[in-house]
């Protein structure tokens, strides 16, 4: 079955610099990759996705990248800001399956 | 627009007590549901999904039981709890024939 490895674990920026976050799928199969933001307390929310036939989305300040050979996609978010700070996790699924694979998630802290 | 509503929000509970935990949709027909559980300070673990009314999938074998009497309700239950069903649960719901997954604000339980 799918496999997602996802990294860092924990993630410190100053506010205003970037913030990246990689994560690694195995199933060749999977064609969709959501990221979710998830505050401290309350369930995740979606925040971007992208599927397979595109290899960049742009929304504002978050951007996410699919490499489908190397299968890896990454999470991307500019001027980073203090409410950024939340945990992020990244999943990845086959189009039309019931399933979500989750990465582990990175805790994403923005220093004033 | 479709909501999600789960409750209790918080729950603590002795260890041997049952627990019931609810999960309703609102605005959309037919959904898949799930249930999750997180773990303090990890990642998202996919306990049961359900494809329709009295049809449940287990992803692993533990304490717990999932059921649909109604085709927008979803419920978590425990006969007897354990120390270890600590953690956070999160109903979420996708449609048939999509990918996004939308989480409910999640339950808090402490089992003491």
């Amino acid at each position: 079955g799918e496999n997602v490895e996802q990294h860092p674990s924990t993630l410190s920026v100053q506010e205003g610099d970037s913030a990246v976050i990689k994560c690694t799928y195995s199933d060749s199969a999977s064609n969709y990759f959501p990221w979710y933001k998830q505050e401290l307390g309350k369930g995740p929310q979606l925040i971007i996705d992208i599927r397979s036939n595109v290899g960049e989305k742009k929304d504002q300040r978050i951007a996410v990248t699919l490499n489908k050979t190397a299968k890896h996609f990454s999470l991307h978010i500019t001027e980073t800001q203090p409410e950024d700070s939340a945990v992020y996790f990244c999943a990845a699924s086959i189009q039309g399956a019931q399933k979500l694979v989750f990465g582990q998630g990175t805790r994403l802290t923005i220093n004033p | 627009s479709q909501t999600i509503h789960q409750w209790p929000a918080t729950l603590v509970q002795p260890v041997g007590s049952p627990l019931s935990l609810e999960c309703t949709v609102e605005g959309t027909s037919n959904p898949n549901l799930y249930w999750y559980r997180q773990a303090a300070g990890r990642g998202l673990q996919l306990l049961f999904y359900s494809v329709g009314i009295g049809q449940i999938s287990s992803e692993v074998p533990q304490n717990l039981s999932a059921s649909r009497p109604q085709d927008r309700q979803f419920i978590l239950s425990s006969k007897k709890l354990l120390l270890s069903d600590s953690g956070f649960y999160l109903c979420a719901w996708n449609m048939l024939s999509g990918n996004t997954i939308y989480f409910g604000e999640g339950s808090w339980l402490t089992v003491v």
